[in-house]
């Protein structure tokens, strides 16, 4: 079995609605990570989580809010999804600065 | 702040024929530097990383990158290129910040 998954990994929707994308982890990790990646624009961090009472923001943050339910787990939601949040998203692990990341398969939103 | 540059966005190669994709850091201090690989429909893989001592890295797939700082690069190499190989590389650093920082990408296309 996978060791970050993310579901689900495509959705097509609307502009308006809301949509909440879902990663869970069985690393055992304390940290964890939503990355959005666009064509030519390499990966961008969205928001990140050290533990399960910490939430921080990333470079991208406006538009998007999470949820850190459990250690294992890490949502990201899109309240009222536009166009330009059109992507493919990634979840991400790791146990510690300058450590690995491990990466979720990603989702593939497409907002109409 | 650190950042990382990756100044080809496509290279194309032949198979059997040698690597070599650039990334140029900007940090003050000696950064902490990754090579991801993202296959296409999945996530990032960890191919080799940089914290001190010997400046050249062996990583998995028989990958190896090189640290110069006289040159703040990190470039990635391989002697023989497979087909497998086609993918999107990324370079990254942690340098200072707890978070990973990456470049744009590059893509890789090995022609037969």
């Amino acid at each position: 079995d996978a060791d970050v998954t993310q579901t689900p990994r495509n959705r097509i929707t609307k502009t308006g609605k809301r949509i909440m994308l879902e990663c869970s982890q069985t690393k055992g990790h304390d940290r964890m990570y939503w990355y959005r990646q666009d064509p030519g624009l390499g990966l961008r961090l969205i928001y990140y989580s050290f533990d399960v009472k910490d939430i921080n923001k990333g470079e991208i943050s406006d538009g998007y809010s999470v949820s850190r339910q459990a250690q294992a787990k890490f949502s990201l939601s899109l309240e009222s999804a536009i166009p330009n949040q059109t992507a493919l998203y990634f979840c991400a692990t790791d146990r510690g600065v300058y450590n690995e990341q491990f990466f979720g398969p990603g989702t593939r939103l497409t907002v109409l | 702040a650190q950042s990382v540059t990756q100044p080809d966005i496509h290279i194309t190669v032949s198979e059997g024929a040698s690597l070599e994709l650039r990334c140029n850091y900007s940090y003050g201090a000696t950064p902490y530097l990754f090579w991801y690989v993202q296959s296409p429909g999945q996530g990032l893989q960890l191919l080799l990383k940089y914290f001190s001592g010997d400046t050249l890295v062996q990583g998995i797939k028989g990958f190896e990158a090189e640290f110069k700082r006289s040159q703040s690069s990190f470039n990635l190499r391989k002697p023989s290129v497979h087909w497998s190989d086609a993918a999107e590389y990324f370079c990254a650093t942690q340098g200072g910040s707890e978070k990973l920082v990456f470049g744009k990408g590059t893509k890789l296309t090995v022609n037969p």
